[in-house]
């Protein structure tokens, strides 16, 4: 699986958006991104996923560049409840078992 | 549905006991997964089942570390002998099927050996 790189951490005002973004640049043409968040005591949730067009559901739009060699989430209108830990997880998608591979993450604390 | 349902939510025991976790993963759902928590060494998945059927071990730490899933609904993790070192927060999740792009996760164990 290819290595992500995140930055350890972001601030964000309450009511902006909040965009974190992810180097992958070894990823494979069969590799999808995987975007997964850790609030405090609780498991990591599922947001988001895409292969290499930009991505939108109702928690959050993926926007992956046209080399594949990174992508951003956004969340459009960041809450305090959107304070956690974001993975960026690439993944071949198809047998094998869904191995996720969780790195260290961004740190994302959303403020008043 | 009410999700992965994990218990105990909290575990505390002394080094040399056995600890046993248990995890109910959501109706319907054919994959299994154990993922282990520390600080040190993030998330880590130790195990995982497909209909059933162990399917991937190699992230067990060691011999001491067993994971079974008697049938659809149920799995254990247990830890014979415990040791200080497995102090951990233990995650299981579910997927429809092992290719499946989201896992539901529990709550989480909270295990402390002393």
């Amino acid at each position: 699986d290819a290595k992500t790189t995140q930055p350890p951490s972001m601030d964000c005002a309450e009511g902006r958006a909040a965009n974190l973004p992810c180097n992958h640049s070894t990823i494979s043409g069969n590799e999808y991104v995987y975007w997964y968040r850790q609030i405090h005591s609780q498991g990591p949730q599922y947001i988001i996923h895409g292969l290499k067009n930009n991505e939108t559901n109702e928690m959050a739009s993926l926007i992956i560049t046209e080399d594949r060699k990174s992508s951003t989430l956004i969340l459009p209108h960041a809450t305090l409840r959107d304070t956690a830990v974001y993975y960026c997880i690439v993944r071949v998608s198809a047998g094998g078992g869904n191995k996720l591979t969780f790195g260290t993450g961004t740190q994302l604390k959303v403020e008043l | 549905d009410a999700g992965v349902i994990q218990s105990p939510r909290h575990e505390v025991t002394e080094m040399g006991q056995e600890v046993t976790l248990r995890c109910k993963p959501i109706s319907g759902h054919n994959s299994l997964f154990w993922y282990r928590q520390t600080m040190m060494r993030g998330l880590e998945l130790l195990i995982y089942f497909n209909n059933n059927v162990p399917i991937d071990d190699s992230g067990m730490p060691e011999d001491r570390f067993s994971a079974k899933m008697p049938n659809a609904s149920f799995s254990t993790l247990k830890i014979q002998p415990s040791e200080p070192r497995d102090s951990a927060v233990y995650f299981c999740a579910s997927s429809l099927w092992e290719g499946s792009e989201k896992l539901f996760f529990g709550s989480g164990t909270q295990l402390s050996v002393l």
